[in-house]
């Protein structure tokens, strides 16, 4: 949405390689900072998120890096597998405002 | 087992005709919210509701209506569809604000002709 700018909207990587994807957003009050992964005609499903008073946060082969100050986000995904691939969404909100990113296609190529 | 459930999962419907797709959720989660999703533009927040009889508009609520009678229940209901709510939409639920893991339905691909 308007409130959260994704980039890019298609990413392809080879097998073993890192993916980032980043998300800027406007609102300062803004507290929490989900993404979320949608396979292809599946429901998304979150698979990290990160709450303002952190910095960064990982999770295996997935990070996130929060800048506050710069209202950007990023998530890091290392060691790419074809299961990888699918639509990532980033989103920010707080406790009654919740906005979603356009979206990334992340293909993996084996 | 912990799930968000809707129904239909696929309809096809006719401009103008009045339809109303479930959803419902069993993890006794306050915030429900609707969203639909359109290729480019990612998921877009329709209503949400803070808790039974609370809802509040999101980004897109023109041409929808929610009802949140029961803590479990939140339907969608298109009183005259239009072409231009042909989308996927999702159910989603979350425990205490949305500021907290949303849990998503399995979707619902309408086409209104």
């Amino acid at each position: 949405g308007e409130n959260v700018e994704q980039h890019p909207s298609t990413l392809s990587v080879q097998e073993g390689d890192s993916a980032v994807i980043k998300c800027t957003y406007s609102d300062s009050a803004s507290n929490y900072f989900p993404w979320y992964k949608q396979e292809l005609g599946k429901r998304p499903q979150l698979i990290i998120d990160i709450r303002s008073n952190v910095g960064e946060k990982k999770d295996q082969r997935i990070a996130v890096t929060l800048n506050k100050t710069a209202k950007h986000f990023s998530l890091h995904i290392t060691e790419t597998q074809p299961e990888d691939s699918a639509v990532y969404f980033c989103a920010e909100g707080n406790f009654n405002k919740f906005y979603f990113g356009s979206g990334t296609k992340l293909n993996v190529k084996p | 087992e912990a799930q968000v459930t809707q129904n239909p999962r696929y309809l096809i419907t006719v401009t103008g005709k009045k339809l109303t797709v479930t959803c419902s959720q069993n993890m006794n989660h306050e915030y429900m919210s609707w969203y639909r999703q359109d290729p480019g533009l990612g998921l877009r927040q329709i209503y949400y509701s803070m808790n039974v009889e609370v809802t509040d508009k999101g980004d897109v609520p023109e041409g929808y209506k929610v009802s949140r009678k029961e803590k479990r229940n939140f339907p969608l209901i298109l009183e005259s569809p239009s072409p231009n709510q042909t989308s996927l939409y999702f159910c989603a639920s979350s425990s205490q604000g949305l500021n907290t893991e949303a849990f998503f339905g399995q979707g619902t691909r309408l086409t209104v002709v």
